[in-house]
């Protein structure tokens, strides 16, 4: 049974960086049938996808054109968790954060099967 | 504006049938798998149906998905009080290389 626990602040200062780390049990952030999405979801703007970090032989990271210039999605193996950094936040990135995986098989990957407990975060001074 | 559109509000009375839409184009459902969410009030989306039609393990066989073109429909049928949440399509959208989403549809049981 996948479980992902999510933490990190509920408050961020307009300009500042949002990071969100998501913790894997019972999967592997390093495994080659899933990928590890952050999704976010308001009320303007709905559920938007942000991106995504995966290994096939290396690391591979895709991001959405939305956010691409501002968005890092980092692994980190030794603690099998995934993290997602957003700088220069604003008010309108004020959301419920998800992290996700999405199962992969034979070269191809399906929507998110499993989710996080949601962050909300808040963007103000 | 979400990718793909759906109904904001749909309804019927207990043990009613109803279907809900989702309308794409030929970069996400015309050609990719659509997937439905229920997310109920402060939960995280639930997978209801994968691949067009698929239903995961332990979703009741009420739950049913169609894809046709650069649409798709989920039908509940035998509707229950406790199936009262928001539903969610989503897909894969080839042009903007990402996950996409619909901008889901409150569902009122009467």
């Amino acid at each position: 049974q996948v479980q992902l626990q999510q933490s990190g602040p509920g408050l961020v200062k307009p300009s500042q960086t949002l990071s969100l780390t998501c913790a894997i049990s019972g999967d592997s952030v390093s495994s080659n049938r899933a990928a590890w999405d952050w999704i976010r979801q308001s009320p303007s703007r709905g559920l938007e996808w942000l991106g995504r970090t995966y290994y096939r032989s290396k690391w591979h990271n895709d991001y959405a054109v939305s956010v691409k210039s501002r968005i890092t999605i980092n692994p980190d193996t030794s603690k099998n968790q995934f993290s997602l950094q957003l700088n220069s936040v604003t008010p309108e990135d004020t959301a419920v954060y998800y992290c996700a995986r999405e199962p992969c098989s034979g070269g191809s990957c399906y929507s998110s099967d499993n989710w996080g407990q949601g962050t909300l975060v808040t963007v103000s001074s | 504006q979400s990718v793909l559109t759906q109904p904001p509000s749909a309804s019927g009375t207990p043990g009613q049938r109803v279907t809900i839409s989702c309308s794409g184009s030929s970069s996400n459902i015309g050609i990719n798998y659509v997937y439905w969410y229920q997310q109920l009030p402060g939960a995280a989306p639930k997978l209801l149906i994968t691949r067009n039609n698929q239903r995961p393990s332990g979703v009741p066989d009420r739950f049913s998905g169609l894809k046709s073109g650069t649409s798709a429909s989920l039908a509940i049928s035998g509707l229950r009080s406790e199936d009262e949440a928001d539903y969610y399509c989503a897909g894969w959208d080839d042009s903007l290389s990402g996950w996409v989403f619909g901008g889901g549809t409150k569902l009122t049981v009467l």
